[in-house]
């Protein structure tokens, strides 16, 4: 079983659609949490923080359950630009984001 | 702010051969990654440097792939011999010893192996 898993989609939604992503994790030592972006044939990129109550920037909401080891993302009102891949990243570090592990990503494409 | 800068971005060989790659880090980021990343997959940590330290080399196919971080500064990870599995993009990665978990990476370097 890989240490973070993630659907792999790909999302085909139209713009100004909410979607949600999952991503679970099997090391229960995981200390921190993030999602990142990536464009296509770009580098990842940080999209935000997930902590354990919750956080939300702007369209985005990232939200973390400890208890069944799932992280999740929501995009309310989609636009063109938010396609891409979305990387579910667990860390063992508290700090300096030690010994990350990334999942497979998730594929978003919002239509017009 | 100069970001973390790679290069080769693009390179071709054959099976067998040898490749290195290079990377200069964010200034004054302690921390150094390595990922490899193959196509329709996540970046895989190869290696982490903590100044010029090794954290983590867990994964590194040590038979073919070497890495050193000499001065605490940049960094050089190298390939002999290249399989043709070995395809991928490679990313550079630094981070701040003190912060808050976020990774900067390079534009990466595309390595493929004929």
């Amino acid at each position: 079983r890989k240490e973070v898993e993630q659907d792999p989609g790909p999302f085909n939604v139209p713009e100004g659609a909410t979607v949600a992503f999952n991503c679970t994790y099997s090391n229960s030592a995981s200390q921190s949490f993030f999602w990142y972006r990536q464009d296509c044939r770009k580098e990842p990129k940080l999209l935000m923080s997930v902590y354990s109550s919750g956080n939300e920037d702007g369209r985005f909401t990232a939200q973390l359950n400890r208890a069944s080891q799932y992280i999740s993302l929501l995009i309310r009102d989609s636009k063109l630009s938010d396609s891409a891949t979305y990387l579910c990243v667990v860390a063992r570090g508290r700090t300096n984001a030690g010994k990350s592990t990334f999942g497979d990503g998730t594929t978003l494409t919002v239509k017009p | 702010e100069a970001g973390v800068a790679q290069s080769p971005r693009y390179k071709i060989i054959e099976k067998r051969q040898s490749v290195a790659f290079w990377c200069n880090p964010i200034s004054g980021h302690a921390t150094l990654y390595w990922y490899q990343q193959i196509l329709g997959q996540g970046p895989k940590l190869l290696i982490q440097f903590q100044n010029n330290g090794v954290v983590d080399d867990s994964q590194l196919p040590k038979d073919r792939f070497s890495a050193e971080r000499l001065k605490g500064v940049d960094s050089t990870l190298k390939i002999q011999p290249a399989k043709l599995e070995d395809s991928a993009v490679y990313l550079c990665a630094s981070s701040s010893f003190a912060g808050a978990g976020e990774l900067f990476f390079g534009e990466g370097s595309r390595l493929t192996v004929l």
